[in-house]
Parts: C-alpha cells; sequence; structure tokens
C-alpha cells in the first residue's frame, strides 16, 4: 500500500514552460486535493476533486489546471510557468470530505522551480 | 482576517520536557476540525492528531495532546517527554464546515528539541 504518490520530486522550469504534476493515490479515496507551499509558510488549496470527472477550485487556482478521469489519478497542470509558481505542491487524498476523525493524507511533494 | 494563526515562528525544548505549540482560529461556522500536522526536514507531513469542534474531550494521541479551548479559539499543541526526532515544523489547520475544501493551515511553527 504506497498511500499517495508523486512525480517527479524535483523540477526546474524555464518562464512560459508548461508540466503536469502527478498524482496517484491507491486507497480508493474519492477526495483528492492540490495544494502549494511557498517558503515559510503553510499550504494553500488549488483544486480539489470529490471524484472523478468533478474538480473545483480552491483558494488559489490561477495558473493552474487539473482533471479527474479515474479514482486513482489527479495530474496538476501547469501553463505558461512563472516565477511566482516556484514552490513545493503537495497532493492529498481523503476517503471523503465530510469530516469526523477523517484526515488528508500528503504525498511526498514535488519541488518545483520556475526560472 | 488569517483563519489560523500559529505565533511562535520558533521554539526550544529540552529533551525529556513538555512543549506547547499555540495555534488560535477564526470561524463563524459551528462545524468545524482542527488539526496538527508535522513536517520533518525530509518535507512530508504528517498528521499528529484531530480534535472536532463538538468533542467534549481533548484529543490525545499518545505524547500528543490538544488544548481545545472554545471560547477562546485555541488549539495548543502539548508534545510531553519530547525526543530529539520531535525537532520538525509543526502546522496548525483547521477544516471549516464538513468539506476539505475549507481547509485552512496556519504558517507554522519550528520546534527545535536540544540534547
Amino acid at each position: 500500500n504506497a498511500g499517495v504518490t508523486q512525480t517527479p520530486k524535483f523540477r526546474i522550469l524555464k518562464i512560459g514552460q508548461s508540466m503536469t504534476l502527478q498524482c496517484t493515490q491507491d486507497m480508493n479515496h474519492n477526495y483528492m486535493y492540490w495544494y502549494r507551499q511557498d517558503p515559510g509558510m503553510g499550504l494553500k488549496l488549488i483544486y480539489y476533486s470529490v471524484g472523478a470527472g468533478i474538480t473545483d477550485k480552491g483558494e488559489v487556482p490561477n495558473g493552474y489546471n487539473v482533471s479527474r478521469s479515474t479514482t486513482e489519478d489527479f495530474p496538476l497542470r501547469l501553463e505558461l510557468a512563472a516565477p511566482s509558481q516556484t514552490s513545493v505542491y503537495f497532493c492529498a487524498s481523503s476517503r471523503r470530505g465530510a469530516s469526523g476523525t477523517d484526515t488528508q493524507y500528503f504525498g511526498p511533494g514535488t519541488r518545483l522551480t520556475v526560472l | 482576517a488569517q483563519k489560523i494563526t500559529q505565533t511562535q515562528p520558533g521554539m526550544f525544548v529540552q529533551e525529556k520536557e513538555a512543549v506547547t505549540l499555540d495555534c488560535t482560529y477564526d470561524t463563524s461556522d459551528p462545524s468545524y476540525g482542527l488539526f496538527w500536522y508535522k513536517q520533518p526536514s525530509s518535507g512530508e507531513m504528517i498528521f499528529l492528531i484531530y480534535q472536532g469542534s463538538y468533542d467534549q474531550q481533548n484529543a490525545t494521541e499518545g505524547r500528543y495532546s490538544l488544548n481545545f479551548q472554545k471560547a477562546r479559539k485555541s488549539a495548543n499543541l502539548v508534545i510531553s517527554a519530547s525526543q530529539l526526532g520531535d525537532s520538525a515544523m509543526y502546522f496548525c489547520a483547521m477544516r471549516e464546515g464538513n468539506n476539505f475544501n475549507k481547509f485552512y493551515f496556519g504558517s507554522g511553527t519550528k520546534l527545535n528539541v536540544k540534547p
């Protein structure tokens, strides 16, 4: 049981390039999330998905796109990379969106630098 | 207004002593959840403890306990018997309502445990 996996671990992009950050979970979780963590800061929600085919914006969606064609995968697309997108990106999943003691499980993160 | 405030950028504690990390939150939603995560230097986010807004008792998980003071809107993390491996960043987070699409992190506290 690998949990949440992310690829790549590190990436350097030039301004204007595009790339896709991959995220896969094997826990059969319905809910998946993308966050970014800027240096010295907490995480901010970019996009989330409540199930295959359903996605919605979080707090900081500009400059990103997502898709969710399967339960397992939730890729994050950066179009026209900008230096402001230099950050560490975390993917997470949860069994459901509702509460209780349900928590999110995080992937190891992707460190992205845009030069 | 900040949803989660952590006022201690850095803390030192002697090994085997207890330490309290402060967290205050701001919400008008009667249903919310409070979380603490640990982020070691390796970068992954590790879930530590959860407190629901309707929970009558303070949450405990091993050496971690959450001092929940609802009227003061505070959710401090207490680590008892600190260990060298506790040195890490600690993030307080809040789920507002019953969905993780409203999930806010504080800026974190860096804890250093001295031998």
